[in-house]
């Protein structure tokens, strides 16, 4: 069965410190994997995407996650995060005609 | 241009209502889906629609009804709307094979 998981429920940065998130998925198949992210008061938005070949994907606003096939994982990192990086964010993974996503992660950056 | 648009944006209403939430896709994807976000920001689908035909349904209450008239189009239908169903409700739409899903901006609804 497909199953994403966030262990990082909560995350509080000070500003210009690196980010990384952590996701890890369960899926029998050949993956794509997805970054969203859900600034307060707002709708979801996709911020990165890996489909196929350079397991290195960079998206926008500086955020880029590496796809890493041995440990099912597809961390997300930005080398200095700011204050406008507060938000939500969510890993998901496609299986069949739908998405799975991870439960999130809150992202408070602090200025 | 809106991609994907939900109506209302905020929706308050009394328990045991019935009320319908509108999303339309101007995409021309063929697959359309409604999600649920609770107050722990979970995600979790309810809903798929592919070219009119409901593929995936997951277990949720029988008092939720998708509609979709025509594949630009999803719609949700509540009946006797009960506490617990307080949440952010969000429309999406992908095209198969391609995996990325398009959202829209979400509706809250608050059962009082």
């Amino acid at each position: 069965a497909q199953s994403v998981s966030q262990h990082n429920h909560h995350v509080i940065l000070s500003e210009a410190a690196s980010l990384e998130l952590g996701c890890n998925y369960s899926y029998g198949g050949t993956v794509n994997l997805f970054w969203y992210v859900q600034y307060p008061g707002q709708h979801l938005q996709l911020l990165l995407k890996y489909f196929s070949g350079d397991p290195l994907v960079k998206g926008i606003k500086g955020f880029e996650a590496e796809f890493i096939k041995s440990k099912f994982s597809f961390n997300l990192r930005k080398p200095s995060v700011q204050w406008s990086d507060t938000a939500e964010y969510f890993c998901a993974l496609t299986g069949a005609n739908n998405l799975f996503f991870g439960t999130g992660t809150r992202l408070t950056v602090i200025p | 241009d809106t991609a994907v648009s939900q109506t209302p944006k905020y929706l308050v209403t009394q328990m045991g209502n019935d009320k319908s939430i509108k999303c339309e896709q101007n995409l021309g994807h063929d697959t359309m889906y409604w999600y649920k976000q609770d107050s722990k920001k979970f995600l979790k689908i309810m809903f798929s629609y592919n070219n009119k035909e409901l593929i995936i349904n997951e277990t949720v209450p029988n008092r939720f009804s998708p509609k979709s008239p025509d594949k630009a189009h999803l719609n949700l239908h509540i009946n006797s709307l009960e506490l617990g169903d307080s949440a952010v409700y969000f429309c999406a739409s992908s095209q198969v094979g391609r995996g990325q899903s398009t959202f829209g901006s979400g509706t809250r609804l608050t059962v009082v």
